[in-house]
């Protein structure tokens, strides 16, 4: 089966870093993906890791552990507008499909 | 460059009502999918499709039909409302080249079933 699990909610500072954590348990694993979702709005794609080690883009880096099981998602010099939801999603090969599980996500809120 | 179109954004149902959501997306994307999205229970797969007249079933498929007669659009039918489906539907499609392609989402249908 497939379970992705994330905390619930966090709240950081502005101008501060935060880690946001995703730990999973797939049947089959093709990579990893961190989108953003403010409210109301539709998710939007932020990084993609498929080796293990760090992404950087930006303010906003990824990594992953695969023997592990694990990924984070790192915000550098937090401002307001990064106040959103942040979904982790592992992609896992099924037949000719790249199927795509999605955590439940962690609302991070940015306080000044 | 509209993307992923999603129509229509809004939708009050009575229970037992049928009703489609429309999902429209000019990238050329073999793959689409849906998903709904609830409190506390993350996006979850109802309906995908890797290509024109090929779909499958996904996580939670009960009570919705689809149908991919061309690559761009991807409807999904409600065939009798119930107030469980009550739930922000999102459309989304991606490019089947390389596991790394991401997935792109239109703005979302906001259900509601009475």
């Amino acid at each position: 089966g497939q379970n992705i699990d994330q905390p619930t909610e966090m709240t950081a500072t502005e101008g501060a870093i935060v880690q946001i954590n995703c730990t999973y348990q797939t049947s089959g694993f093709n990579g990893l993906f961190w989108y953003q979702q403010h409210a109301g709005e539709a998710p939007t794609f932020l990084s993609y890791n498929v080796l293990d080690g760090l992404e950087e883009k930006g303010r906003f880096s990824s990594f992953l552990s695969r023997s592990k099981g694990y990924s984070y998602l790192l915000l550098k010099e937090l401002q307001m507008k990064d106040s959103a939801s942040y979904l982790c999603a592992v992609r896992d090969p099924v037949g000719g499909y790249q199927k795509v599980t999605f955590g439940t996500g962690t609302k991070l809120q940015v306080i000044p | 460059n509209a993307g992923v179109t999603q129509t229509p954004k809004f939708q009050v149902l009575k229970t037992g009502q049928s009703m489609t959501l429309q999902c429209a997306q000019d990238m050329n994307h073999e793959y689409m999918s849906w998903y709904r999205q609830d409190p506390g229970m993350g996006l979850r797969l109802i309906h995908y499709s890797v290509g024109a007249g090929i779909t499958d079933q996904g996580e939670v498929p009960n009570g919705y039909n689809v149908s991919r007669s061309t690559t761009e659009d991807f409807p999904l039918r409600l065939l009798s409302a119930a107030p469980s489906q009550t739930s922000v539907y999102f459309c989304a499609s991606s490019y089947s080249g390389g596991a790394g392609q991401p997935q792109h989402f239109g703005d979302g249908t906001r259900l509601s079933i009475l």
